[in-house]
């Protein structure tokens, strides 16, 4: 079956540090791979994403390769900032209509 | 504005007392989708449909009934809520996309929620 399982938070840094978010799944066949930023008291939001392998899906500074041999997507961005702080779900789909999110991670970051 | 609304955002109820979340977004989208989210499980999904009266389960179906007989609005029904139906609840829709297959590719937009407490 489908499964996202994400790095368990939360994650608590300093402004301008770099920030990695472990994001690994399960798949049947040939998924697409996202990231939703969830604000506080928000919906998700799509971050980026990325839809066949070795693509990489950048935005607002964040980005993440969709690596097919090691099964990961991993979320990664140099220098992050108090307005990052939120909470990033990895996801997956393989035909657009069920979606696979993983736990979330807690990310704040201080200034 | 292009949004998805869902009501109520807060409901506090009892158990066996139907109840009905309402979803609907301004965006002519064919696919909707419901989702619960809980502390240390994530986003699950619900249900989900890829048009008007076509629907299909997600992963965590069992007490929820929904149906799609406008493009715009998909309901979410609780029949007989029990306590563990507690959650936060999120729709969400998109554009299904031209081609099988790539429709994955346009993004979801999410309600705000409705956080629901079944006592």
């Amino acid at each position: 079956g489908n499964s996202v399982t994400q790095m368990e938070g939360p994650v608590t840094l300093s402004e301008e540090a770099f920030l990695t978010i472990n994001c690994t799944y399960t798949a049947t066949g040939y998924p697409s791979l996202f990231w939703y930023v969830q604000y506080p008291g928000e919906g998700l939001q799509l971050l980026l994403k990325a839809t066949k392998a070795d693509d990489k899906g950048s935005n607002k500074g964040f980005e993440a390769t969709y690596r097919k041999e090691t099964t990961s997507f991993h979320l990664e961005k140099g220098s992050v900032q108090v307005s990052d702080s939120a909470v990033y779900f990895c996801a997956l789909s393989e035909r657009g209509n069920q979606f696979y999110f993983g736990t979330g991670t807690s990310l704040t970051v201080i200034p | 504005e292009a949004q998805v609304t869902q009501n109520p955002r807060y409901l506090i109820t009892v158990t066996g007392k139907k109840l009905t979340v309402t979803c609907s977004q301004n965006m002519n989208h064919e696919y909707m989708s419901w989702y619960r989210q809980d502390p240390g499980l994530g986003l699950r999904q619900i249900y989900y449909s890829m048009n008007v009266e076509v629907t299909d389960k997600g992963d965590v179906p069992e007490g929820y009934k929904v149906s799609r007989k406008e493009k715009r609005n998909f309901p979410l029904i609780l029949e007989s809520p029990s306590p563990n139906q507690t959650s936060l609840y999120f729709c969400a829709s998109r554009n299904r996309g031209a081609l099988a297959g790539l429709s994955s590719y346009n993004e979801q937009f999410f309600g705000p929620g409705t956080r629901l407490t079944v006592l």
